[in-house]
């Protein structure tokens, strides 16, 4: 099946660990997003990726860093620099940049503290 | 003003009211527009582009107001599976990012 692949589901950090989330799509899309969504709120941006090698700051980008080495993946890793990672984790992608185009989420990941 | 504003509800309405939403944005640059569907600790799913001379899918109808800046989500006959929260989305040409509003809660009891 076509889709977006996150993984793990739920993930737990140690004090002054740093974790990776996975995020991979076979849709052939080029374009790749990581979102957090904390309780009640909505999605905010941490980075983006228009093409291979190549990724832009979100809105909330302090604390985290990614990596596109490859189309297909476009993993995030909560560094201990993040002091409040506790959140749900949601990858997307988006097949061009054209404003017409909507985005496709992976299924999430949880992410809590130790 | 925020870029993308949403009532945050919840609205509790029962099997098979008609309900509807509105969602207004702040760039009149703003060119594409979504509604999505998050069920509680699920992620964001696609329900609808909205076009510029509306357009429906089975019970959903959706409305793009560009003078106001609005748009809208109407749901028919309401089923107890409508229960979610409902996601506002904007977009505007040349910008790779999308802009989420906080999302609507639907809650239809029996």
């Amino acid at each position: 099946d076509g889709g977006i692949t996150q993984s793990p589901k739920y993930l737990f950090r140690k004090e002054g660990q740093n974790v990776t989330l996975s995020c991979e799509q076979n849709l052939n899309h080029d374009a790749m997003y990581w979102y957090r969504q904390d309780p009640g709120q909505g999605l905010r941006l941490i980075y983006y990726s228009q093409i291979v090698n190549d990724f832009q700051k979100g809105d909330i980008a302090e604390g985290y860093s990614v990596s596109r080495e490859k189309k297909e993946s476009f993993p995030l890793t909560v560094t201990s620099a993040q002091k409040n990672p506790t959140a749900f984790y949601l990858c997307a992608s988006r097949s061009g940049t054209l404003s017409n185009q909507p985005q496709h989420f992976g299924d999430g990941t949880r992410l809590s503290i130790l | 003003r925020k870029e993308v504003e949403q009532d945050p509800g919840p609205f509790n309405v029962p099997e098979g009211a008609t309900v509807a939403f509105n969602c207004t944005y702040s760039n009149s640059a703003s060119q594409s527009f979504f509604w999505y569907r998050q069920d509680c600790r699920k992620e964001p799913k696609l329900l609808m582009s909205v076009y510029s001379s509306g357009n429906e899918d089975g019970r959903f109808t959706a409305q793009l107001n560009r003078a106001s800046q609005y748009i809208s989500l109407l749901i028919r006959d309401s089923k107890l599976s409508d229960s979610a929260t409902y996601l506002c989305v904007v977009t505007r040409s040349g910008y790779s990012t999308l802009t989420f509003g906080k999302g609507t809660m639907l809650l239809v009891s029996p």
